[in-house]
């Protein structure tokens, strides 16, 4: 069974840099069919897409958010992380990782998603 | 970006009914990559339904979807208890992903 876990700070203060880890077990963040992606949710708001990011290191972010956003990956590790910079309280959420395929050319969904972290930005 | 617009915000029905709920998109979506996901209070989104209609795995069939295009929509056909939580629609074929604002389910 595919896990995915975040984990990273839980208190970051502004102007600083948010930086979250996923780690996946039960499969390998190598498969060639699965692209790895974060999403946000601020508390009681809804959801935000990130970035997603592909094993060989392909990255694609949110317009939104790409000035301050850094998606890597380890594949040795079976890890892939966020790191976002200049961060307000306005990046307060909770934190999500997830994976999406692409299998024969078709693309599906966030299927398997991590319980989420919650990062707070404060002094 | 396409902008998903979700109604109603909060639907009021009882166990055992009928939920329609709706999603619209700003422009038409690509090969039907509409998704719909539930959320329970401090959970991870669950996926339902993917390509407008196919249901996820381990998901009942009281969960359907359809439409196309610009307008879709999920249908529950009788409501269980646990049920009545947050639902989410999400576009997955045009970067960015979007998703819609959510659709409150609670019980009458």
């Amino acid at each position: 069974q595919l896990q995915l876990q975040e984990s990273g700070p839980g208190l970051v203060k502004p102007s600083e840099t948010l930086s979250l880890t996923c780690t996946v077990s039960g499969g390998s963040i190598s498969n060639n069919n699965y692209y790895w992606g974060w999403i946000r949710q601020p508390p009681g708001k809804g959801l935000e897409w990130i970035g997603t990011i592909y094993y060989s290191g392909s990255t694609y972010y949110n317009p939104s958010l790409k000035s301050r956003v850094i998606i890597s990956v380890d594949t040795s590790k079976n890890q892939f992380s966020l790191k976002l910079s200049s961060v307000t309280a306005a990046d307060t959420a909770v934190y999500h990782c997830a994976r999406r395929g692409l299998i024969s050319a078709i693309w599906y969904p966030f299927d398997y998603w991590g319980q989420g972290t919650l990062v707070t930005v404060s002094s | 970006e396409i902008v998903l617009t979700q109604s109603p915000g909060t639907l009021s029905l009882s166990p055992g009914e009928r939920a329609t709920l709706s999603c619209r998109a700003s422009q038409s979506l690509s090969s039907s990559y509409l998704a719909w996901y539930h959320q329970k209070p401090g959970q991870a989104p669950r996926l339902l339904i993917y390509g407008a209609s196919s249901r996820a795995t381990g998901i009942p069939d009281r969960f359907s979807g359809s439409g196309s295009g610009t307008d879709f929509t999920l249908t529950i056909s009788r409501l269980e208890p646990e049920d009545f939580v947050v639902y989410y629609c999400q576009q997955y074929g045009t970067s960015p992903i979007t998703f819609g604002q959510g659709t409150r389910l609670e019980i009458k």
